[in-house]
């Protein structure tokens, strides 16, 4: 699976939008973007992937250039719940099913 | 969405005992499962995938006779840590990707912290 890149540690304003930047520059083809997030002991929690289209849900959306070599999360409206660590991962859908974590960006959302 | 749960939540136990960690999908049927480990401030590392009905393969550096993997049924994976010791004390945390078609993501338990004195 590729690698990913993120930065450590971002911080952002109560009620702004969160954009957490993802670079996955060796992203093969057949493989997805996945991202996943980690509230302090707890387990991950998935939030949304996608594959080369821009994709949305009731948590986030997904920004994914069209080289395919970077993608955005972006968390609309932050609350102080979405503090947490988030992870961006690439893998092939099905097949190999592993979930590898790197060591993601820790969101804090400031009051 | 899908429901992961885990048993034990937490669990403190004296060095040479083992300990048994239950991962069950609540509402859905799993025929993978994977068992991943967390140290403090670190990244989650995955263990092993366990399949129903078949041996779970572990990864590089994962000691199989150590780390006892059991998956009976399409909703229960066991994980058991055998003669346990101070280093293996750690956040244990399974997931479970649905069989049925259409799912391609995992879902997560809530983790289990073990405490080996």
């Amino acid at each position: 699976d590729a690698k990913t890149t993120q930065p450590p540690s971002m911080d952002c304003a109560e009620g702004r939008a969160a954009n957490l930047p993802c670079n996955h520059s060796t992203i093969s083809g057949n493989e997805y973007v996945y991202w996943y997030r980690q509230i302090h002991s707890q387990g991950p929690q998935y939030i949304i992937h996608g594959l080369k289209n821009n994709e949305t849900n009731e948590m986030a959306s997904l920004i994914i250039t069209e080289d395919r070599k970077s993608s955005t999360l972006i968390l609309p409206h932050a609350t102080l719940r979405d503090t947490a660590v988030y992870y961006c991962i690439v893998r092939v859908a099905f097949g190999n099913e592993k979930l590898t974590f790197g060591t993601g960006t820790r969101l804090t959302i400031i009051p | 969405g899908a429901v992961v749960s885990q048993h034990p939540s937490r669990v403190i136990c004296k060095s040479g005992t083992s300990v048994k960690i239950e991962c069950r999908s609540l509402d859905f049927q799993a025929t993978t499962m994977f068992w991943y480990r967390q140290f403090p401030k670190q990244s989650l590392m995955l263990m092993a995938t366990s399949n129903e009905g078949s041996k779970a393969t572990y990864e590089q550096g994962v000691e199989k006779d150590k780390f006892l993997i059991n998956h009976a049924s399409l909703t229960l994976s066991t994980l058991t840590v055998t003669s346990a010791h101070p280093e293996d004390s750690s956040f244990y945390i399974c997931s479970a990707r649905p069989t049925a078609r259409g799912y391609n993501e995992q879902f997560f338990g809530p983790g289990t912290r073990l405490t080996v004195l």
